[in-house]
């Protein structure tokens, strides 16, 4: 069964430095999403992208954070210069369509964490 | 803005049937959704009930919305130990907006 993948599972980074998470979506999905949860809180949506451009985005998602699709199958989230605070777990998703009936398929996550 | 509530955690014994209840705000909330999350994976979605509905089963799981108290509810029939998982109630609002929405999770412990 096609699965979304993420790598690293785990990445250790010193607060100031930049870091990239990479996603690989299911090949014929067209909607690309990340996610993030902060140790013992709520998922939070943080951005959509379709057709090579952001659809949505939250407050989060400020002048640090990207998103990139830099060929046909990878996704990336990069993080500019990164805060004591935005050690969480990230979540890649992708979906088929958009639409009510919207779902999406979610990665296992990479835990990032902030020293 | 939206939100999702649920309690934090739920113990039940093999066997028996587990609830799992959740509350939202967003009174225009299209459908709404029951993901699992066990140890280290990512997100699965387990149902979903468009938010027309009332009822919606599926093998042993059965979900309750009502959209008046908005309130939805899990039930897991005959739990098993491999149900140990973190449920996440979770919601789209009206509009195809693409984001989901998810509350903070019940942490259920099946005993056996």
């Amino acid at each position: 069964e096609p699965e979304v993948t993420q790598t690293p599972s785990h990445q250790v980074t010193q607060m100031g430095q930049e870091v990239i998470l990479r996603c690989v979506p299911i090949s014929n999905h067209l909607y690309f999403y990340w996610y993030r949860q902060i140790l013992g809180q709520k998922v939070e949506f943080l951005v959509s992208f379709y057709n090579n451009e952001i659809s949505e985005k939250s407050e989060i998602f400020d002048d640090q954070f990207s998103v990139e699709r830099p060929d046909g199958s990878n996704f990336t989230l990069k993080i500019r210069s990164t805060k004591l605070e935005d050690s969480a777990m990230y979540f890649c998703a992708s979906s088929e369509r958009q639409g009510d009936y919207n779902e999406q398929f979610f990665g296992p996550g990479t835990r990032l964490t902030v020293l | 803005g939206e939100d999702v509530e649920q309690s934090l955690f739920l113990s039940v014994r093999e066997g028996d049937s587990s609830v799992i209840n959740c509350t939202y705000t967003d009174s225009s909330s299209t459908y709404l959704y029951w993901y699992k999350q066990e140890p280290g994976a990512g997100l699965q979605l387990l149902t979903y009930i468009f938010s027309n509905m009332d009822m919606k089963q599926d093998q042993r799981l059965t979900v309750l919305l009502n959209k008046k108290d908005k309130h939805l509810s899990l039930r897991i029939a005959d739990t098993q130990t491999g149900d140990s998982a973190i449920y996440f109630c979770a919601e789209t609002p009206t509009g195809g907006y693409q984001k989901v929405t998810f509350g903070t999770g019940t942490k259920l412990q099946v005993i056996p």
